[in-house]
């Protein structure tokens, strides 16, 4: 079937740098989507990776491999306001006419220490 | 640019009865997602709109309904209501495609069933 699999939670401290990963079981995705939720709060975007390689947006990097079928989130000098959860998100590419049916992982829960 | 509004934010149902759920999209904005999400499988697929045509629609029963108007404006109805369909509904709007482009998610709509 069609998934996205992360871990399901991730601890670190303020300062730290943290990895999210994604890995899907697929045929592909058009692309490779970040969203980061708040508890309490609506999915907000965070990065799209339409290639492979690195995306950078500020302190927050995502990565994909089509190849090994693989993406990262990457958080850099983490802040206790990013506990949130994050969840990655693709496309399929064998669902045939528009890209519109959206699969998200189950996400990946991450709590800051101070 | 006003955000996605949802109403309403909160509903209490009981088993059996039937309920209806409203999204404004971003002005613009011509797709519109349907997800649901509960703690136990995250963030599901209900349907896509775009100018007024279902294009996808995820792997729910048939009592999940929904339409989209021609200024944008959606809504998802669901019928005969089972305790199971508790959980917090969220709308995502889009400019084109979902799988490319970024989507804008509303607050969401928690419904409990009793």
């Amino acid at each position: 079937g069609q998934s996205l699999e992360q871990p399901s939670e991730v601890t670190a401290v303020e300062g730290a740098i943290v990895q999210i990963n994604c890995t899907y079981q697929t045929s592909g995705f058009y692309g490779l989507s970040w969203y980061q939720q708040h508890d309490g709060g609506a999915p907000t975007f965070l990065s799209y990776n339409a290639l492979d390689g690195l995306e950078e947006t500020g302190r927050f990097s995502s990565f994909l491999s089509r190849s090994d079928s693989y993406g990262y989130l990457l958080l850099q000098e983490l802040q206790m306001k990013d506990s949130a959860s994050y969840f990655c998100a693709g496309a399929p590419l064998n669902y045939g006419g528009s890209q519109g049916n959206l699969i998200f992982g189950k996400g990946t829960k991450l709590s800051v220490k101070p | 640019k006003a955000g996605v509004t949802q109403t309403p934010r909160y509903l209490i149902k009981t088993r059996g009865q039937q309920v209806t759920l409203s999204c404004s999209p971003i002005s613009g904005h011509r797709s519109v997602s349907w997800y649901q999400q509960t703690p136990g499988q995250g963030l599901q697929f209900l349907f896509e709109y775009f100018s007024e045509t279902q294009r996808n629609k995820g792997n729910f029963p048939g009592r999940f309904s929904g339409r989209q108007f021609s200024n944008s404006r959606s809504e998802m109805n669901v019928s005969t209501l089972e305790l199971g369909d508790s959980a917090l509904y969220l709308c995502a709007s889009s400019q084109g495609d979902p799988g490319t482009d970024t989507q804008y998610f509303g607050p969401g709509t928690r419904l409990t069933v009793l």
